[in-house]
């Protein structure tokens, strides 16, 4: 079985606000985990890779995966309106040729 | 930088009509596949392919057929295009297994 589930949203915060996106997953068996950014009209750009249980951190972002749980997480800081964008989970089975499966995606406002 | 690009932004076509959507990678990677995209349905994989003339069918490979001559080259064929098909296409290429992906820019295509 393969299903992520995300919260399509709009989510909408305020400029500066710490944002937390988050998807759930049910298949044990994925074991990397990656967060996109796409804007409107444009290609998924990668913003975290992660493997392992724990915290990643890249300038503004934190990724944050909880393997018991099942839960991941991409944590913004400090939140610009540039930020607004669709965010989409995606993992991997790992072990062989397998594409990525993603989140339906959140959509996230950034209020100047 | 990863560059993949994608032959076409915007795509118009007839119903019955055969279609190619274009891929191309520069960065000598492995595996390369198509998605589709749509609201309320997230990404789809439609093909992958994990070597020069290997194909693999994803989850809705019906109505669609690939080919890969060339390792930077993956194409994406629509035998003959149905409204049903009008959707976001994009493409993506990954080194190896178990690694992240690299997006183009997407094909928005319609069908008329």
């Amino acid at each position: 079985q393969k299903e992520v589930e995300q919260d399509p949203g709009p989510l909408s915060v305020p400029e500066g606000a710490i944002v937390s996106l988050n998807c759930t997953y049910s298949n044990s068996a994925f074991q990397y985990f990656m967060w996109y950014r796409q804007y409107s009209r444009k290609g998924p750009e990668l913003l975290m890779y992660t493997y392992s249980s724990g915290n990643k951190e890249d300038g503004r972002f934190t990724a944050q995966v909880d393997k018991s749980s099942k839960y991941i997480s991409l944590f913004i800081r400090d939140s610009q309106p540039s930020d607004s964008a669709t965010y989409l989970c995606a993992m991997i089975l790992g072990g062989g040729a397998d594409g990525l499966t993603f989140g339906k995606g959140t959509h996230l406002i950034i209020q100047p | 930088d990863v560059k993949v690009t994608q032959s076409s932004r915007y795509l118009v076509k007839r119903t019955g009509e055969k279609v190619f959507l274009e891929c191309v990678q520069d960065m000598d990677h492995e595996n390369m596949f198509w998605y589709r995209q749509d609201p309320g349905l997230g990404l789809r994989l439609i093909y992958f392919s994990y070597d020069v003339k290997m194909k693999e069918k994803g989850d809705i490979p019906e109505g669609y057929s690939v080919s890969r001559e060339k390792k930077e080259r993956f194409s994406l064929i629509l035998e003959s295009a149905s409204t049903n098909q009008t959707s976001m296409y994009l493409c993506a290429s990954r080194p190896q297994m178990n690694t992240e992906a690299f997006f183009g820019q997407g094909t928005r295509l319609t069908v008329v």
